[in-house]
């Protein structure tokens, strides 16, 4: 089945740094895929979703200067959460559609990020 | 209201119980449903889709009922290993056809 690789799998790093973290679709292309926010016990929560070869689309109340989106091949995308705070530690998550309409998403590893 | 909407549990049931759990949504235009899991610190894994006419994959069936708007996950004989959260998931028809929403997950716990 569809594969999509993810990271890091788990970072830290200090406040106010930036850290990139990339999605890799491994035997597909995707000129979609979207990246997700869990906070504990909360639900998946959309930030954006990224496309090949334009901006990316961001959810209402994400910033886009904070977290940028880079789709630039039909197989990576990345998000760099720029001078990350200690609010922003989460775990994120990028999937991509497979293909078809009604197809399920798959989703990366996850990257659990810890800011101190 | 929220666009999915699922009970949070946890539900703690016993090895080779039956189980349940449902999902609401919003939208009624909704096209595509699905059923997820995912394991504690785990990106979350697709168990089924949900189809119209229900649908059964060994000891897990789901159901739709659109007229009522929810989806429902049923487990029978429930092993250890299906410890986990549950996700409901919904692709709109429209706006970013192939953007899904999750539900906040509801969490099962079997105990031995």
């Amino acid at each position: 089945g569809a594969v999509v690789s993810q990271h890091p799998s788990w970072v830290i790093c200090k406040s106010g740094t930036s850290v990139k973290i990339e999605c890799r679709s491994l035997d597909f292309q995707a000129t979609t895929m979207f990246w997700y926010r869990q906070f504990p016990k909360q639900s998946l929560m959309l930030m954006a979703t990224s496309n090949e070869g334009s901006k990316a689309t961001y959810e209402q109340g994400v910033e886009k200067d904070k977290f940028l989106i880079n789709h630039a091949s039909l197989t990576l995308s990345t998000l760099t959460v720029t001078s990350a705070h200690p609010e922003d530690s989460s775990f994120y998550i990028c999937s991509a559609p497979p293909g078809g309409r009604l197809g399920g998403a798959f989703f990366g590893q996850g990257t659990r990020l810890t800011v101190v | 209201r929220k666009e999915v909407e699922q009970d949070p549990g946890p539900f703690n049931v016993p090895e080779g119980a039956t189980v349940a759990f449902n999902c609401t949504y919003s939208n009624s235009a909704s096209q595509s449903f699905f059923w997820y899991r995912q394991d504690c610190r785990k990106e979350p894994k697709l168990l089924m889709s949900v189809y119209s006419s229900g649908n059964e994959d060994g000891r897990f069936t789901a159901q739709l009922n659109r007229a009522s708007q929810y989806i429902s996950l049923l487990i029978r004989d429930s092993k250890l290993s299906d410890s986990a959260t549950y996700l409901c998931a919904v692709r709109p028809i429209s706006g970013g056809y192939q953007k899904v929403t999750f539900g906040t997950g509801t969490k099962l716990q079997v105990i031995p």
